[in-house]
């Protein structure tokens, strides 16, 4: 069936270092990959996403890298800061109108 | 450009009843996708509306429903509420294509007593 793996389930880091969340994806269909930061008590927000065709994207601080071979993608924070503290969940959509979610991250970035 | 709202913010209910939540996405999205958030579980997806036309539902049971009208507003009701109803509900609008980014509403917390 259709599932996300998302690892950590939380992560902390020093401020300054950088932080890896992990998903791993089991339909071969999907072909979009965005990464959300909710912040507590408020929405999802999308921080970045990546198409199937594209194996890397970069946002300033922010990157995804998707390897399709290996159903798995990945989201890069550098530089962390204390505002970068929040609950990350990747997601996969597989072409048919529903995106799949990861279970979340809890980073927590230690100043 | 307004963001989607969700009405109403927070809902307290006992077992056995229903509840009807309402979602408004952004101007000129079609799509509208509801979720459920409880902690540890992430968002688990219920369904999605485009054109008042259902085009996916998630594994939950039938005591969850949904329909979007023709100004793309969505309403979800669950009915006969048990204790594990208890979550956060969120709707996203979008587009509708296969690939279009989500825009989240602030949710409706739902607490089954």
């Amino acid at each position: 069936g259709e599932n996300v793996e998302q690892h950590p389930s939380t992560l902390s880091v020093q401020e300054g270092d950088s932080a890896v969340i992990k998903c791993t994806y089991s339909d071969s269909a999907s072909n979009y990959f965005p990464w959300y930061k909710q912040e507590l008590g408020k929405r999802p927000q999308l921080i970045i996403d990546i198409r199937s065709n594209v194996g890397e994207k970069k946002d300033q601080r922010i990157a995804v890298t998707l390897n399709k071979t290996a159903k798995h993608f990945s989201l890069h924070i550098t530089e962390t800061q204390p505002e970068d503290s929040a609950v990350y969940f990747c997601a996969a959509a597989p072409g048919t109108y529903k995106y799949i979610f990861g279970t979340g991250t809890r980073l927590k970035v230690l100043a | 450009k307004a963001g989607v709202t969700q009405t109403p913010r927070y809902l307290i209910k006992t077992r056995g009843q229903q509840v009807t939540l309402s979602c408004s996405p952004i101007s000129g999205h079609r799509s509208v996708s509801w979720y459920q958030q409880t902690p540890g579980q992430g968002l688990q997806f219920l369904f999605e509306y485009f054109s008042e036309t259902q085009r996916n539902k998630g594994n939950f049971p039938g005591r969850f429903s949904g329909r979007q009208f023709s100004n793309s507003r969505s309403e979800m009701n669950v009915s006969t509420l048990e204790l594990g109803d208890s979550a956060l509900y969120l709707c996203a609008s979008s587009l509708g294509g296969l690939a279009n980014e989500q825009f989240f509403g602030p949710g409706t917390r739902l607490t089954v007593l």
